[in-house]
């Protein structure tokens, strides 16, 4: 049973427009909200990440929406670079050492 | 070195073999992690590690067994490993502490394929 939804699969954008990407997940249990960014040939790096007492945080082009009572948290990434285009992962984590993933969304920004 | 690395970064091997992956941490983290990613699926956490104690084995097969002789140093023996086992490997630190003790740090992985 996959804890975290992710979505879409994967997504283009233009060079300075705005890709969103969502996740969902089902245990309220869950206190610790990373997005994680992977180049080909590389490791997950930690891009940002939220906990519930706050419902937005913004670290330069990158922002998390996260919405308790819809189960819900979204990346947002503002004036998209090519540099930009990777797979972003989603994860979610409760009181312990366990991260839970989404499946992945690949981002293609156009030039 | 800084940061998690992994050795080897490449590994061929036919179903009869013994291989083992190495990671080592230059974090100072007391959590050491073993995961498997797979095309278009999520990362499956196969072993945690704290303080060098297992704390975790998420119904892995016995074909993969786990050393952790210290907090810097995490293994992963490989013997009779199957075609599905193909994949790339990722070990992840964390400081096991703190505010952020489950903020994890990847190595770049080992991709292994089985022949």
């Amino acid at each position: 049973q996959q804890q975290v939804k992710q979505s879409p699969q994967s997504l283009i954008v233009q060079k300075g427009g705005i890709s969103i990407i969502n996740c969902a997940y089902e245990n309220t249990a869950f206190d610790y909200f990373p997005w994680y960014q992977q180049f080909p040939g590389k490791g997950p790096a930690l891009l940002i990440a939220i906990r519930p007492d706050v419902s937005e945080k913004k670290e330069g082009r990158f922002t998390i929406s996260f919405n308790k009572s819809a189960k819900q948290f979204s990346l947002h990434i503002m004036d998209s670079q090519p540099g930009d285009s990777a797979t972003y992962f989603c994860a979610a984590s409760k009181d312990d050492y366990k991260l839970s993933f989404g499946a992945g969304t690949t981002v293609t920004v156009r030039a | 070195e800084t940061g998690v690395t992994q050795t080897p970064r490449h590994l061929v091997m036919g179903m009869t073999n013994k291989k083992s992956l190495k990671c080592e941490q230059h974090l100072g983290h007391n959590a050491m992690y073993w995961y498997k990613q797979s095309a278009k699926k999520p990362l499956e956490l196969m072993f945690v590690y704290s303080l060098e104690e297992r704390v975790e084995n998420n119904s892995v097969p016995s074909r993969f067994s786990p050393e952790c002789p210290n907090s810097s140093h995490l293994f992963l023996h490989l013997h009779t490993l199957q075609p599905e086992d193909s994949a790339l490997y990722l070990c992840a630190s964390s400081p096991g502490r703190g505010r952020f003790y489950n903020e994890q740090f990847f190595g770049p992985g080992t991709r292994l394929t089985v022949l």
